[in-house]
């Protein structure tokens, strides 16, 4: 069965760097996107970007564009989501997740990881 | 981007009820919308997509329906283990959005 894992949890100070991860197993990775979707405390779900791991193309969301780097290594079945300088804002459990659809539409998302709380405090 | 809301917020109601949750796009959006079921502390499922295609494995009391702006979930017959937050989300633009989420409870 198609398979996600993410890294642990972390707790960042502001201003830090941070990657996360996002392993894919079970099925061809390099073929699917793979997406990133954050959900802060006690909130709904945002769509942030997408990557297709075969060439990194990348679609970010316009809300965080210029704020997150989304990137994938398909020699190890992996996808990252990257901060340069964190913000107490950045609170939120990520999830990784497979985006499928139909040529020419958009995607929707049929397999979740199991999400990586990330806690940014001074 | 496409906005989606969702309508209510909170739903309250008893084992064996119908329910129906509503999701409405700003633009038209075809049959190009899914649902996700979200359980406290798990992350999202995925229940229904191009509007009222169930996933595999997804109880057949889950049912989808709409096109265009409004759709609709229902829960034909409540039971214990649907208490979670739904979300809808479009998939006509490759960047989704989803909607606020409605809250079940019984």
């Amino acid at each position: 069965e198609v398979q996600l894992v993410q890294s642990g949890a972390e707790v960042k100070k502001p201003g830090e760097s941070l990657k996360i991860s996002c392993k894919g197993s079970e099925y061809s990775f390099s073929r699917y996107w793979i997406g990133w979707v954050r959900q802060m405390p006690g909130k709904g779900l945002e769509w942030m970007g997408i990557i297709y791991p075969d060439d990194s193309d990348t679609e970010y969301s316009p809300s965080f564009q210029g704020q997150v780097s989304i990137s994938a290594d398909k020699s190890i079945n992996t996808a990252y989501l990257q901060w340069s300088s964190l913000m107490a804002s950045d609170t939120a459990i990520y999830y990784c997740a497979r985006p499928v659809g139909v040529a020419g539409t958009g995607f929707y998302f049929d397999y979740w990881g199991q999400g990586t709380l990330v806690t940014v405090s001074s | 981007d496409i906005q989606m809301t969702q309508s209510p917020s909170t739903l309250s109601a008893s084992v064996g009820d119908r329910v129906t949750i509503t999701c409405r796009a700003r633009q038209s959006i075809s049959r190009y919308l899914a649902w996700y079921q979200q359980k406290p502390g798990k992350a999202p499922k995925l229940l229904i997509y191009k509007a009222s295609s169930l996933q595999s494995g997804v109880p057949s009391r889950f049912s989808g329906s709409g096109s265009g702006t409004e759709f609709t979930l229902t829960i034909s017959s409540l039971q214990p283990d649907d208490v979670a937050t739904y979300y809808c989300q479009q998939h006509k633009s490759n960047l989704g959005t989803f909607g606020g989420g409605t809250k079940v409870e019984i």
